[in-house]
């Protein structure tokens, strides 16, 4: 088993949706967690950054963290074509080197 | 504002050669990470740097890969007698330090091995 969990997709929604994207890990020991999206043929670029458990609002993006249940989600509100991509979700725990363990990421269409 | 820089952003080589993949880190990082991305295995952890050393290796998958930093910048991954199964995307990232800071990504050095 993965110590992160990340449904692949693909997923599709039309414009103006919103989209619900979620990971699931096994280590309780993890503490930080981010979410990249990520573009064909370019590298992961971080979108959403959250230390322990909460919510974190940035525009149309909310992330949601719930160490007790070991999940976290990504929220996107208003969905627009440009927010097609893959959506990775990473994260670590304090008593190593920064080291990210990834899940294995979300393909999203969004269609006009 | 320069962000992570990565040459070359394709290689394709012979199988058995030697390649070299570059990292330049965002200016004043001192972490600085290796990754790979393939298909079916996602992203994973190869090394990381805190200035010149390299206090975790634990990702590299033989003694055929190396990788070094200089000067608390550059960084470079070796892959010695390349085999077909080395063919991945191989990604580098950034980080003003350790203790839960964020990393920043390049768009990666796509190697292909023939």
């Amino acid at each position: 088993q993965k110590e992160v969990e990340q449904d692949p997709g693909p997923l599709s929604v039309p414009e103006g949706a919103i989209v619900s994207l979620n990971c699931t890990y096994s280590n309780s020991a993890f503490q930080y967690f981010m979410w990249y999206r990520q573009y064909s043929r370019k590298g992961p670029e971080l979108l959403m950054y959250t230390y322990s458990s909460g919510n974190k609002e940035d525009g149309r993006f909310t992330a949601q963290v719930d160490k007790s249940s070991k999940y976290i989600s990504l929220f996107i509100r208003d969905s627009q074509p440009s927010d097609s991509a893959t959506y990775l979700c990473a994260m670590f725990g304090s008593s190593n080197t920064g080291k990210l363990i990834f899940g294995q990421g979300t393909t999203l269409q969004v269609k006009p | 504002g320069a962000g992570v820089s990565q040459s070359p952003s394709n290689k394709v080589t012979e199988k058995g050669k030697d390649v070299e993949l570059r990292c330049d880190p965002i200016s004043g990082h001192t972490a600085l990470y290796w990754y790979r991305q393939s298909l079916g295995q996602g992203l994973e952890f190869l090394i990381y740097f805190q200035g010149n050393s390299a206090p975790d290796k634990s990702g590299l998958p033989s003694d055929r890969f190396s990788a070094e930093r200089t000067g608390g910048s550059v960084s470079t991954l070796t892959i010695q007698r390349t085999q077909q199964e080395d063919s991945a995307v191989y990604l580098c990232a950034s980080s003003p330090g350790t203790g839960g800071q964020p990393q920043h990504f390049g768009d990666g050095t796509r190697l292909s091995i023939l």
